[in-house]
């Protein structure tokens, strides 16, 4: 059964710290796919990025990077230079490809990230 | 482009109402999601349609609860009668291709049961 795994539930940084998010999962399927979404205060679920598993290259966009290990099963999310805005609450999410219609997005139980001036 | 439209926002009734929650998806998307998030379960799916037929409704609590797709562009989740443990953000999501692809959420409908 997939599962995904926040272990961190509460961070708090200074303004301008760099932070990172952890996330791992657990699958038995060799195509799968990965996500972060963003939920800010206002409560709307923002998607920030999807992976498949056959591509563990960094992604990096902006302030965002995303750290995919294979090897690990951990799909970790890195803020840089953090600011206030980036204060919410992260989600980790997997899904199965050969589950076919039965395939679940399974999400991590989420990490809020405070971010303090 | 408009996003994932969900209606009403907020929505306050009492125990024994009946409530109806609506959502439209991304225009083009053919997969479309009802998720209901809590402090103690987390984000939980309800039920999944594709081509406007449901496909997954094992997440639905009990009878009480149900859901329809007329058409591409609506779908309502009805409580009927409504209990104060139903109290929760209500989620609607739709994605182009199925659960793998990536899904866009609306704003969500946050219900009150009294």
């Amino acid at each position: 059964a997939q599962k995904v795994t926040q272990a961190q539930t509460e961070i708090s940084v200074v303004e301008k710290e760099d932070v990172t998010l952890d996330c791992v999962y657990e699958t038995r399927d060799t195509t799968y796919y990965l996500f972060w979404y963003k939920q800010p205060p206002s409560g709307e679920l923002v998607f920030l990025i999807r992976r498949n598993s056959f591509d563990e290259q960094n992604e990096i966009s902006g302030r965002y990077s995303w750290n995919f290990q294979k090897s690990t099963s951990s799909f970790n999310f890195t803020i840089t230079a953090s600011q206030v805005v980036d204060s919410a609450v992260y989600f980790c999410a997997l899904s199965e490809a050969s589950a076919g219609a039965n395939s679940k997005l399974t999400f991590g139980k989420g990490i809020t990230l405070s971010v303090r001036p | 482009d408009a996003g994932v439209i969900q209606s009403p926002r907020h929505e306050v009734t009492e125990m024994g109402q009946e409530v109806t929650l609506r959502c439209k998806p991304i225009s083009g998307h053919n997969s479309l999601f009802w998720y209901r998030q809590t402090m103690m379960r987390g984000l939980e799916l309800l039920i999944y349609f594709n081509n406007n037929v449901p496909i997954d409704d094992s997440g639905m609590p009990e009878d009480r609860f149900s859901a329809k797709m007329p058409n591409a562009s609506f779908s309502t989740l009805k409580i009927q009668p409504s209990e104060p443990r139903d109290s929760a953000v209500y989620f609607c999501a739709s994605s182009s291709q199925g659960r793998t692809d990536t899904q866009y959420f609306g704003p969500g409908t946050r219900l009150t049961v009294l």
